[in-house]
């Protein structure tokens, strides 16, 4: 299994406020993604990463914020939760392999409900 | 209107019984990938395929990618509960970006 990590695993926090989730890898691939999971929707990308620094929106990204100032971590901000973003967040890592057959691997997931 | 649409969304079936699930879209894809997903934790790549007519098997499962490169689909044969699961089908659009399909619910009963 590929090392990824997400902390927290599970979190309850009130509208308004704002909530960091990390994602962290021991593989050293080089993009990370952060997903969101609703039923009936599948996964939805909200932003990835394919370098230190080096972000770009997917395609529900606004409310999201997101920072990768090392290979290994690459963390999601909602600066002010709202109600719609309750949902199961997921990331998820790839080493960018070319050919259309880039396989990503995904952490355990972290359900966050905001009241 | 997603990308991917998947049938059913969901399927309730004896242990022994052979299905098919769907992934069906009006664009041609260069790829495409299935994902299985067991309730808690992640998805894990099932397969990629990606040429036209392509047929991967792996153990009961089968997939297929369609002549025109824009479906494909999964069949099991002699379900198990193991086979229990949340099956995504996922396509890469521009550049490493993952688009996923709302996904089939599988749920096989003893």
């Amino acid at each position: 299994d590929a090392g990824i990590t997400q902390s927290p695993r599970h979190k309850v926090t009130e509208t308004g406020t704002p909530v960091t989730l990390r994602c962290h890898q021991t593989e050293n691939h080089r993009y990370m993604y952060w997903y969101r999971q609703d039923p009936g929707h599948g996964l939805r990308l909200i932003h990835y990463s394919y370098g230190v620094k080096d972000t770009d929106k997917g395609e529900v990204s606004d409310g999201y914020s997101v920072s990768r100032s090392k290979t290994e971590d690459f963390l999601l901000t909602l600066e002010s939760a709202t109600s719609s973003q309750t949902s199961v967040y997921f990331c998820a890592i790839s080493f960018g392999t070319s050919g259309n057959t880039d396989t990503q691997y995904f952490g355990p997931g972290t359900r966050l409900t905001v009241l | 209107t997603q990308l991917l649409e998947q049938s059913p969304q969901f399927l309730s079936i004896q242990e022994g019984e052979n299905l098919t699930v769907y992934c069906n879209s009006s664009s041609v894809f260069s790829s495409l990938q299935w994902y299985r997903q067991e309730p808690g934790e992640g998805p894990v790549l099932l397969v990629t395929v990606v040429t036209g007519g392509e047929v991967k098997k792996l153990k009961r499962l089968t997939f297929q990618f369609g002549d025109a490169r824009k479906d494909s689909s999964l069949h099991i044969t002699a379900a198990q509960p193991g086979d229990t699961g949340l099956y995504l089908c996922a396509t890469l659009r521009g550049g490493f970006k993952t688009i996923f399909g709302a996904g089939t619910r599988l749920f096989v009963k003893a």
